[in-house]
């Protein structure tokens, strides 16, 4: 168990909705991060947030926002949602806020109808 | 072209068997190098970290960085089926950027 929770663990839902995946972080871990995993692309970093504020951002849609908040717990959302989206995505906590020693949770599957 | 390529594999072995899965890379910028394993339906963890060029050895794994050739490895010793897997390379500059994963299967 990395210490990483993430809900819902399976979500499918029709093109054109929204949704929300949350992630709670290792306790005490500042920095979020979130990835998407396709068959076909692998695991593509979309965003990263640091104790509150965007760090890094990666391939993420413009239909694709995300926060972190004060108790530094993060949610990913997506809207106008299409076929394409469905893939596992991947929330990923650290200690500080640039290295390459993260820890993963157990993904949101998403499918997308 | 890819920022970080790997072979997708699947690579199947029997157990006992020495094994090896690479990376290459295109951006100079990386200086971090790690090694995820990812089981079945679980997210990634972290398997080893190097940050120069050179070997780095955790028990049976071994893990090659060769900066000028812009290519990494990892070497897994006395193969078990527990390894079975699917083996992620990372490279870090300003953010982590994932290979797309090589599939290991060790056969007792």
């Amino acid at each position: 168990d990395s210490g990483v929770t993430q809900t819902p663990k399976h979500l499918i839902t029709a093109t054109g909705q929204r949704v929300t995946l949350r992630c709670s972080p290792r306790s005490g871990d500042l920095s979020v991060y979130w990835y998407q995993q396709s068959l076909d692309q692998g695991l593509q970093f979309l965003i990263q947030y640091y104790n509150g504020e965007e760090r890094a951002k990666g391939n993420i849609l413009e239909r694709f926002s995300a926060q972190q908040f004060p108790d530094l717990h993060s949610e990913l959302n997506l809207s106008s949602l299409e076929l394409g989206d469905s893939a596992l995505y991947f929330c990923a906590s650290s200690v500080v806020q640039y290295t390459g020693e993260l820890f993963f949770g157990e993904g949101s599957r998403l499918t997308v109808l | 072209q890819k920022e970080v390529e790997q072979d997708p594999g699947p690579l199947s072995v029997p157990e006992g068997a020495i094994v090896s899965l690479n990376c290459t890379y295109s951006n100079s910028a990386f200086q971090y190098f790690m090694w995820y394993r990812q089981y079945s339906r679980k997210g990634p963890e972290l398997l080893m970290y190097t940050y120069s060029s050179g070997n780095k050895e955790d028990g049976r794994f071994t893990a090659q960085v060769d900066k000028s050739s812009k290519y990494i490895s990892l070497f897994i010793r006395d193969s078990q089926p527990s390894d079975s897997a699917t083996y992620l390379c990372a490279m870090d500059a300003d953010k982590l950027i994932f290979g797309t994963g090589t599939r290991l299967q060790v056969f007792p």
